[in-house]
């Protein structure tokens, strides 16, 4: 089966960096990614990384690892606007390519 | 705006009903994906269908089921009812061609579900 963990909730203040982290475990890893959903709204993507390493897409960034099965996301310059729930998914062959969402780290962005 | 579309936004029913709820995918997506989220809940996977035939399964309880038609629109069928199926329904869809940029999921605005 899979599982990933990541933090619950996190706290920053604006035009601050703030690093969250997600560790899984998965049989047949196939592509990490990373979402926003703010709350009631449809989660938006952000990254996929299937490759170690650092994908960087403005404000945000994405790491892999793949042998330590652990990605970060890092924000930076915060703004009010970036506190959202951030989701870590995980896409697995095994049993059909599945992509699974960790609980998701609520993120508090503070003036 | 993603692509994928869902009706009904909101619904509200009673316990003991059945109902179901649609959607349509990204143009050119073959698969699609449901996930409930309860109340400040996680995104829990229920099922995957890939061009017409069911790819995945995963928490979903028996009382539910999907199809995938020709045309690529999805259902999703709820039946029986109960107060803590009340949740947002999302439907999501992905090109999922074998490409790496093609396994991205692409979520609808959701199906808001309230069972009294």
């Amino acid at each position: 089966g899979q599982n990933i963990d990541q933090p619950t909730e996190m706290t920053a203040t604006e035009g601050a960096i703030v690093q969250i982290n997600c560790t899984y475990q998965t049989s047949g890893f196939n592509g990490l990614f990373w979402y926003q959903q703010h709350a009631g709204e449809a989660p938006t993507f952000l990254s996929y990384n299937v490759l170690d390493g650092l994908e960087e897409k403005g404000r945000f960034s994405s790491f892999l690892s793949r042998s330590k099965g652990y990605s970060y996301l890092l924000l930076k310059e915060l703004q009010m606007k970036d506190s959202a729930s951030y989701l870590c998914a995980v896409r697995d062959r095994a049993g059909g390519f599945k992509t699974i969402f960790g609980a998701g780290t609520r993120l508090f962005v503070k003036a | 705006d993603s692509g994928v579309t869902q009706t009904p936004k909101h619904l509200i029913t009673a316990t003991g009903q059945r109902v179901t709820l649609r959607c349509s995918p990204r143009s050119g997506d073959l698969s699609v994906y449901w996930y409930q989220q309860s109340l400040d809940q996680g995104l829990q996977f229920l099922i995957q269908y890939y061009n017409g035939e069911e790819r995945a399964k995963g928490n979903i309880l028996e009382r539910f089921s999907a199809q995938q038609f020709p045309d690529l629109h999805s259902e999703l069928n709820l039946s029986s009812l109960e107060l803590g199926d009340s949740a947002l329904y999302f439907c999501a869809s992905s090109v999922d061609r074998g490409l790496s940029s093609g396994n991205t999921i692409y979520f609808g605005e959701g199906s808001w579900l309230t069972v009294v």
